[in-house]
């Protein structure tokens, strides 16, 4: 199985921050890395597909990138609704995995 | 509009049975893989299950086979999941989830609100 691994667990910021969150792959899994947010009680919303594409109509502020296994979202100004969980989530084998997630908090 | 709307969830006791479904519409259903995706109360993602575009192909992830079994009718444009077996671990919000296959890349781009299954004695 592919694991995937998010870092940090959970990051306090303030808004207008720029935050990077971190997503490492067990093996090389290509652009095969997609990124979604979790507001609390909603369900999950597509940010960033194949690493680095931008989802029609999310925000510009939110871009994706990648080098060898280790996958990065960025948030450059950060705005009171990014206040959520981010997931990773490879697709490079047909048993996809989530990683565990990064609780992005006001501080 | 596109719309997924899950059903069937809710209480059921430790080795009972239930099926979900997902009615889909605002899209070509039968021309999409579709998926079930679930979230353990204050846990992660898991992917759960996946069904291929005429449900021709399966898969499971390792805790649910042999329990689980997905399927789809195209014609009335819906996804199901019989969960037999179940267990307390199997408590969780049942997401039902479309691939968008665009550029070979596989990525889940509409989820439904998800319907809870409660496993409990």
């Amino acid at each position: 199985d592919i694991q995937l691994t998010q870092s940090p667990a959970s990051l306090s910021a303030s808004l207008g921050d720029r935050v990077t969150l971190t997503c490492r792959a067990s093996q090389s899994i290509s652009r095969y890395l997609h990124w979604y947010q979790q507001r609390p009680g909603k369900a999950p919303k597509l940010l960033i597909f194949a690493a680095s594409s931008l989802q029609s109509g999310v925000p510009s502020r939110f871009s994706g990138s990648y080098s060898g296994t280790d996958f990065t979202l960025t948030i450059s100004s950060l705005q009171h609704e990014d206040f959520a969980t981010y997931y990773c989530q490879q697709s490079y084998n047909t048993f996809y995995t989530f990683g565990q997630g990064t609780k992005l908090e006001i501080k | 509009e596109m719309q997924l709307l899950e059903s069937g969830g809710g209480l059921v006791q430790p080795g009972g049975s239930l099926r979900l479904s997902c009615a889909a519409s605002g899209f070509t259903f039968n021309n999409y893989a579709m998926n079930w995706v679930r979230q353990a109360p204050g846990k992660g993602l898991e992917w759960v299950s996946s069904s291929s575009a005429n449900g021709g192909t399966t898969y499971y992830t390792d805790s649910v086979k042999g329990r689980f079994t997905i399927s789809r009718d195209n014609r009335n444009n819906t996804l199901y999941l019989q969960m037999n077996s179940l267990r307390v671990e199997d408590t969780a919000l049942y997401y039902c989830v479309k691939r968008e296959p665009s550029g070979g890349w596989y990525y889940f781009d509409f989820w439904g609100q998800g319907t809870l299954v409660t496993v409990s004695s």
